[in-house]
């Protein structure tokens, strides 16, 4: 069965500094994976997915993602966070097609401080 | 393009009684999938709906079900409420089933008194 892991439950990082949100999955052959944000009260965002190809994935505002297939991995990266980044950062992962569902990681809420 | 309609936004309803939570997609998408969040369980898949059929259902009880009608709005359901079916109820629209890309509305929040 396919799994997602965020060990990270909260982070709190300085406005400007760099940030990196760790991913890690369980799939039996190469997945699509996501990440998608989420602020107070909104429904959930697409910031980059990754399905085949580059195994680094550009974003929107300014996120970035690197598939290491050798670890399972799909972190999130972006080089200076800014305050409007607060928010809760959910890592999914999906089939390569077939009637399956996608499964989200447990989320990372993340805080910024002046 | 307009985005992923939910309705309604709120609701407050007591244990016992039941829900209908609606959903309209995307222009052009015919999957509908419904996801349940909580603080504790995070993001569980309930169903996935394509074409008014369900391809994939998640580990719920019987009380929660859905449908989806010939424009693709989609529709959930929840009777005899308990408690622990508070929660936001985020539906999402894609082009295809399965794991192409999902398109959030900004979800119903139900609270069971």
């Amino acid at each position: 069965a396919q799994s997602v892991t965020q060990p990270d439950i909260h982070i709190t990082v300085s406005e400007g500094a760099s940030l990196e949100l760790r991913c890690n999955y369980s799939y039996g052959a190469t997945p699509y994976l996501f990440w998608y944000v989420q602020s107070p009260g909104q429904g959930l965002q697409l910031l980059l997915k990754y399905f085949s190809g580059d195994t680094l994935v550009q974003g929107i505002k300014g996120f970035e993602a690197e598939f290491k297939r050798s670890q399972s991995s799909f972190n999130l990266r972006k080089p200076s966070v800014h305050w409007s980044d607060a928010a809760e950062y959910f890592c999914a992962v999906g089939p390569l097609g077939g009637y399956q569902k996608v499964t989200f990681g447990t989320g990372t809420k993340l805080q910024v401080i002046p | 393009k307009a985005g992923v309609t939910q309705t309604p936004r709120y609701l407050i309803k007591t244990r016992g009684q039941q829900v209908t939570l609606s959903c309209s997609p995307i222009s052009g998408h015919r999957s509908v999938s419904w996801y349940q969040q909580t603080p504790g369980q995070g993001l569980q898949f309930l169903f996935e709906y394509f074409s008014e059929t369900q391809r994939n259902k998640g580990n719920f009880p019987g009380r929660f079900s859905g449908r989806q009608f010939s424009n693709s709005r989609s529709e959930m359901n929840v009777s005899t409420l308990e408690l622990g079916d508070s929660a936001l109820y985020l539906c999402a629209s894609s082009d295809r089933t399965g794991a192409g890309e999902l398109f959030f509305g900004e979800g119903s929040r139900l609270t069971v008194l």
